[in-house]
């Protein structure tokens, strides 16, 4: 059974903050994402990662930055956190290519007052 | 436009009774995949249905890439079935999934 696993798994942090939310996958799968889910909009991917250094723009890109520094771990980051990146962040991962079943994590949970 | 869309968007059953999810999509799909999120929970992949018509347990999902359209079925629906399921599709080589916005099933005992 594939494993993602995401930490923290709950954050609050302050406005102008920098955040780190951390993606660790023991799969070895290729690619690996980063999405958002919020009320209304459904999920929405922020970056993606084809292999250890390689990050891509996903659909909402702007003011998340993400690192993919080997096969196992992907890290999302919030340089300067604003109150409208509160929401539930999912990471996942998949073998690529257009078939992947795609395995995710449990969601880190972020509040920024 | 979004361009995958579920209905109904929310569903109330009876325990025992079947569900049928409906999912359109606007873009041609190399793949399509239905996931369960529980409540307040993780995603869960239940299905990878490109085009036919695949069983799993209490699961069918018969997908018509033609019209662009999917299905889940849920037979003998359990108050555990209870949840958000999830479409999604990929379309080209990138494995990226566009998913839609989900149907709540809520299985009364």
């Amino acid at each position: 059974e594939a494993a993602v696993t995401q930490s923290p798994r709950n954050k609050v942090a302050v406005t102008g903050g920098k955040v780190t939310l951390s993606c660790n996958q023991t799969n070895n799968h290729n690619n690996m994402y980063w999405y958002r889910q919020d009320t209304g909009h459904g999920l929405r991917l922020i970056h993606y990662s084809y292999g250890a250094g390689s990050t891509e723009k996903g659909d909402i890109p702007d003011g998340y930055k993400a690192s993919r520094p080997s096969q196992e771990n992907f890290s999302l980051i919030l340089e300067l956190a604003t109150p409208s990146q509160t929401s539930v962040y999912f990471c996942a991962s998949g073998e690529g290519q257009g078939g992947n079943t795609l395995y995710f994590g449990a969601g880190t949970r972020l509040s920024v007052l | 436009g979004q361009q995958v869309q579920q209905s109904p968007a929310s569903l109330v059953l009876q325990e025992g009774e079947n569900a049928e999810l409906q999912c359109n999509f606007s873009s041609t799909a190399t793949q399509l995949q239905w996931f369960y999120q529980s409540p307040g929970g993780s995603l869960v992949s239940l299905l990878s249905n490109p085009s036919g018509t695949k069983h799993t347990g209490r699961l069918t999902s018969t997908t018509v890439t033609k019209e662009r359209r999917s299905s889940l079925h849920i037979s003998s629906s359990q108050t555990t079935d209870s949840g958000t399921y999830l479409c999604a599709l990929i379309t080209g080589n990138t494995g990226k999934l566009i998913f839609g916005l989900g149907t709540t099933l809520q299985v009364q005992p």
